[in-house]
């Protein structure tokens, strides 16, 4: 079964550092989202992706947070200069179409801050 | 004002139970509804789809009552492997979803 995968598991960055995590979606997928959970907290949106341009975007994601797909199969998420509230897990889904079906999420990338 | 709102529980039933999660949602445009489960330090996993008539999936019944913005989820004969967390999940846009705070089912032996 095809699966989203998220590299790496873990990354620990001090503040201020720039961190880039790393997301390859189901290969014949075409929308490409980013979501954040703080530890004991819900999960929050990010980020959508479509075409090679953001189809939306939360108040979270502010100018500190860019998303690209540099290739045909990755699609990174890049925090410019880290912050302590950034720790959080970050989970990167995909979907085949539009319109919010149902997303099928990686295994997240746990990001520590110090 | 919480998008989607659950009981975060815990709920600790036996196995063999049945037990019955609710969520409520704000936005009346909303479109697209799910549950996923999520597994402590996991991704979230989709359960089901829920459509506006009602579906079932094995144990798993999902209802949709658009009128009163609520949704249910319903797992019967609980087994130990159905031990998680149950998020109500809405669509808010075109493309993105909101995530209630899940609510914890512990099935106990």
């Amino acid at each position: 079964e095809p699966e989203v995968t998220q590299t790496p598991s873990h990354q620990v960055t001090q503040m201020g550092q720039e961190v880039i995590l790393r997301c390859v979606p189901i290969s014949n997928h075409l929308y490409f989202y980013w979501y954040r959970q703080i530890l004991g907290q819900k999960v929050e949106f990010l980020v959508s992706f479509y075409n090679n341009e953001i189809s939306e975007k939360s108040e979270i994601f502010d100018d500190q947070f860019s998303v690209e797909r540099p290739d045909g199969s990755n699609f990174t998420l890049k925090i410019r200069s880290t912050k302590l509230e950034d720790s959080a897990m970050y989970f990167c889904a995909s979907t085949s179409t539009g319109g919010t079906p149902e997303q099928y999420f990686g295994p997240g990338t746990r990001l520590t801050v110090t | 004002r919480k998008e989607v709102e659950q009981d975060p529980g815990p709920f600790n039933v036996p196995e063999g139970a049945t037990v019955a999660f609710n969520c409520t949602y704000s936005n009346s445009a909303s479109q697209s509804f799910f549950w996923y489960r999520q597994d402590c330090r996991k991704e979230p996993k989709l359960l089901m789809s829920v459509y506006s008539s009602g579906n079932e999936d094995g144990r798993f019944t999902a209802q949709l009552n658009r009128a009163s913005q609520y949704i249910s989820l319903l797992i019967r004969d609980s087994k130990l492997s159905d031990s998680a967390t149950y998020l109500c999940v809405v669509n808010a846009g075109a493309n993105n979803l909101f995530f209630g705070t899940g609510t914890r089912l512990t099935v106990i032996p």
